[in-house]
Order: structure tokens, then C-alpha cells, then sequence
């Protein structure tokens, strides 16, 4: 199993411009999450989806955050327009029900 | 609020020590509790913890939950170099999927 999957690894962009971030969850799952990860604030939930329906966005930060599931293998998080406080690194994970969620690698986000 | 607080936050240990990680709990709706390790990339997954009392265990790893007092420890006997890391205490509240609320972690250093 190639488990989870996200890209880029590594995003570097400039205050203003729109940033998108990929994930691939374990083929199975059925349940996808996205975290962000700073120093200061720990590892944060941002939304999940079950069946590709977002169940609870309350983690997002603001209305320039959004995320889609168009399908079971695909999950996008879009940030427009960029900040330099988004700067941070950004997890995907998926589980299947009351099950343990698995991390991808993370796209570590610089915001200039 | 739900929350999960991790003691200590950070410790220096030498090769061959004991450790134990230490994690308290309040959420509403506990349904498990979940530790993991995360080195320089994702965390990755040591165990699920459901039941009071019950003790599992890795090799050298091994980790008990307190439901009546909302805790759980981690153990790590014999430590080894390799055992430096973050290691995160999440707990799952919502029945029937996944939701994490994440703990600050411990960052355990081993010098050998």
C-alpha cells in the first residue's frame, strides 16, 4: 500500500498568491482529515470528510481556507489569498471508520 | 473545550533510561486514545487505547489508559537513540469516526 499521498512536499510562494495543496487518501478509507502543524499552535484539525462530504469544517481558519473532496481518491485545500501566518507544515491523513488515521508526508508551506 | 495536555513537554534522557510520557484528557464523547510518533516527517501510529486498564505493547514500548482518572502513559524501556522524537497523545471523541484533538506532544531527546 503506497499509503497516504500529498503534493507538493514543499511550497514556497509570495503573500497574495493562491496556494493549493493535494492529497491521495489509502484506497479503502473512507474518512479524510486535514491538519496544520506549527510550532506555536500544535497540530490543528482543520476539516474532515466522510464519503467525500465535509462533516465538520469548524477548524478552518478563515474564509480564504477551503477544501474539496471530488471524489474518494482526491482531496484538495486551497488558501487564497496566501498569508505569511499560513506558513506552516499541512497533513492529510484517512482511516476507515472508528478506525486509526494514517499521516501523509506533509507539504511544508512558506508564505513570503 | 476538549482538551489534551502532554507532561513533560520536553525531556533528556540517556541511552538506556526509562521513560515515561504522561497524557490527561477532557473531552466529552471519549471514544479511544491514540499515540504517536512523529520524527522529522508525519506522525506515525503506536497504539489505540479503548479499554481502562489494559496495557499494550511494541517491543520496548507500552502504553495503559485511566478512564476513571483521564489519563494514559507511555513507556519506553531501554531507550535508544532512535526513540528521539515528538510523541503525541490524541484523543477520538465522536462516535463512530475519527475525530483527533491532539496534545502538544512530548519531544523526548536519547543521548547516548
Amino acid at each position: 500500500d503506497a499509503g497516504v499521498i500529498q503534493s507538493p512536499r514543499h511550497e514556497v510562494t509570495e503573500m497574495g498568491q493562491e496556494v493549493t495543496l493535494r492529497c491521495k487518501p489509502i484506497s479503502g478509507h473512507d474518512y479524510l482529515f486535514w491538519y496544520r502543524q506549527t510550532m506555536m499552535r500544535g497540530l490543528e484539525l482543520l476539516i474532515y470528510f466522510n464519503n467525500n462530504v465535509p462533516i465538520d469544517d469548524s477548524g478552518m481558519p478563515e474564509d480564504r481556507f477551503s477544501a474539496k473532496m471530488p471524489n474518494a481518491s482526491f482531496s484538495t485545500l486551497k488558501i487564497q489569498p496566501s498569508e505569511p501566518r499560513d506558513s506552516a507544515v499541512y497533513f492529510c491523513a484517512s482511516s476507515s471508520a472508528g478506525q486509526t488515521q494514517y499521516f501523509g508526508p506533509g507539504t511544508r508551506l512558506l508564505v513570503l | 473545550e476538549d482538551k489534551v495536555v502532554q507532561s513533560p513537554l520536553s525531556l533528556v534522557v540517556h541511552e538506556g533510561d526509562t521513560v515515561t510520557l504522561n497524557c490527561s484528557y477532557e473531552v466529552t464523547n471519549f471514544r479511544s486514545l491514540l499515540w504517536y510518533k512523529q520524527e522529522k516527517k508525519a506522525p506515525t501510529f503506536l497504539f489505540m487505547l479503548t479499554s481502562s486498564g489494559i496495557e499494550k505493547k511494541s517491543g520496548r514500548l507500552s502504553s495503559i489508559l485511566d478512564k476513571k482518572e483521564l489519563f494514559s502513559i507511555l513507556n519506553i524501556t531501554a531507550t535508544q537513540t532512535g526513540d528521539s522524537a515528538v510523541y503525541l497523545c490524541a484523543v477520538g471523541e465522536i462516535q463512530g469516526a475519527q475525530k483527533l484533538v491532539f496534545g502538544q506532544g512530548t519531544r523526548l531527546t536519547i543521548n547516548p
